[in-house]
């Protein structure tokens, strides 16, 4: 079974610049989650996705953070304009749908720099 | 107060030693997972429990839910089992919410 798969691995961009991140999750999961990682802390839920609607998007921060899920498989996670404090490691996890006993699997992640 | 707390927030063993991560949670949760990170970012699923006692290999999860505590225990320890090891409970769906994890350093 392949994994989930995240592009790029690494970007390195200068604040108020754009970036997009790219992932693709396990085949059949409906479930699919970015999280924002910041150095030394856990994972942060980002947004939440139920085949292509939005569960929970309730920490992203909308004014500057976007995120599809078009047809309920590919997902892309966008930053515009970047600041600072973005830089980050963004993880996608997908599970095969909502609920407290299903197993998650992680991609790789990406990894921002924002300088 | 965060919702997940880990301890100890940083580990240094020799190889061969038995190691104990602890993770305590204040909500009510439907499960916990005891999950690896590897330098360059990659998670890996480790443990999904909501009772009792887990084992694979060297590893092994339990939990006591009364008492809203999960113990991570690595046997005979090596270097490659350093890492972050990071515990998480959902509280309903399937979304997590992480401790801050626990960085292992294993010497030869």
């Amino acid at each position: 079974e392949a994994g989930v798969a995240q592009s790029p691995r690494y970007k390195i961009i200068e604040k108020r610049q754009s970036v997009a991140f790219w992932c693709n999750p396990i085949s059949g999961h409906a479930t699919l989650y970015w999280y924002q990682q910041i150095l030394g802390q856990g994972p942060k839920l980002l947004i939440q996705f139920q085949n292509n609607g939005v569960v929970d998007d309730s920490q992203l921060p909308k004014d500057r953070f976007s995120a599809e899920r078009l047809k309920g498989v590919d997902s892309t996670l966008k930053i515009q304009p970047a600041k600072l404090e973005d830089s980050a490691v963004y993880l996608c996890a997908s599970s095969v749908s909502d609920g407290p006993n299903y197993g998650y699997t992680f991609g790789s992640g990406t990894r921002l720099t924002v300088v | 107060k965060n919702e997940v707390e880990q301890s100890p927030q940083n580990l240094t063993a020799q190889e061969g030693e038995f190691i104990t991560i602890n993770c305590s949670y204040s909500v009510g949760i439907s499960a916990l997972h005891w999950l690896q990170q590897h330098p360059g970012g990659g998670i890996v699923s480790l443990f999904m429990l909501s009772s009792g006692k887990k084992k694979h290999g060297r590893l092994i999860a339990t939990i006591n839910i009364q008492e809203k505590h999960s113990s991570l225990h690595i046997t005979a320890s090596h270097p490659r089992d350093s890492a972050v090891y990071i515990c998480a409970v959902s509280k309903g769906g399937s979304r997590l919410t992480f401790g801050e994890g626990t960085q292992l350093t294993v010497n030869p």
